[in-house]
């Protein structure tokens, strides 16, 4: 049963384009959400986060928004660019120890 | 330069026998955390740690060991009873578990059965 779902497992963005990353969660539980970014033999790197007070957090070329009525939540990179190419992981946890981690988005932005 | 490093980058363990996976935090974070990965999966809570000398199981334990005697150090140990140990493992630090601080993680070890 997986609580975090990202169902594109694969992402192309030409330069310079939006990249829209998805995420979707089932546990209501759930109030601070982030996303990491992973390239093959790393680990990951922490992008950005939001609580669940909040339904934006932006951080330079990077914006989370999260719709908490539809379980959704979403990474937005303006503009994209060639070293964004990576997987994406989106994380959730319900204010324990407990992160629950997607299966992760590969993005390729394309030159 | 603060930071998480985890080796071997590589091991390969032979059947029957236990491998330990070192984890060394500068960052002075007080809670630690293993994670396993499998290809198409999300990472997997293994174990992990709120202070020293204290750690939980996370969701799949099973034939897996740690020890957390420094701040500093979690080591993880895959034993025999481990059966399918074949995974990049992935650990963790953060300032104090839960409420809204990330995990910084290591390059992660790739675990190979010969």
């Amino acid at each position: 049963d997986q609580q975090v779902k990202q169902n594109s497992p694969s992402l192309s963005v030409q330069e310079g384009r939006i990249s829209i990353l998805n995420c979707d969660y089932t546990n209501s539980m759930f109030d601070y959400f982030l996303w990491y970014k992973k390239y093959p033999a790393e680990g990951p790197t922490f992008l950005i986060s939001i609580s669940s007070i909040k339904d934006k957090n932006e951080d330079g070329r990077f914006t989370v928004f999260l719709n908490k009525s539809a379980k959704h939540l979403s990474l937005h990179i303006v503009p994209s660019q060639p070293g964004d190419s990576a997987v994406y992981f989106c994380a959730a946890s319900p204010g324990t120890y407990k992160y629950i981690f997607g299966t992760g988005t590969r993005l390729k932005v394309l030159a | 330069d603060g930071g998480i490093t985890q080796s071997p980058k590589y091991l390969f363990r032979k059947e029957g026998q236990n491998v330990t996976l070192s984890c060394e935090q500068n960052l002075n974070h007080d809670a630690m955390y293993w994670y396993r990965q499998d290809p198409g999966q999300g990472l997997r809570l293994i174990y992990y740690s709120q202070i020293v000398n204290d750690f939980q199981k996370g969701d799949i334990a099973e034939g897996y060991s740690v020890s957390r005697e420094k701040k500093e150090s979690f080591p993880l140990t895959v034993t025999s009873a481990q059966k399918n140990p074949t995974a990049f493992y992935l650990c963790a630090s953060s300032r104090a578990t839960g409420w809204q601080q990330p995990q910084h993680f290591g390059d992660g070890t790739r675990l190979s059965i010969l």
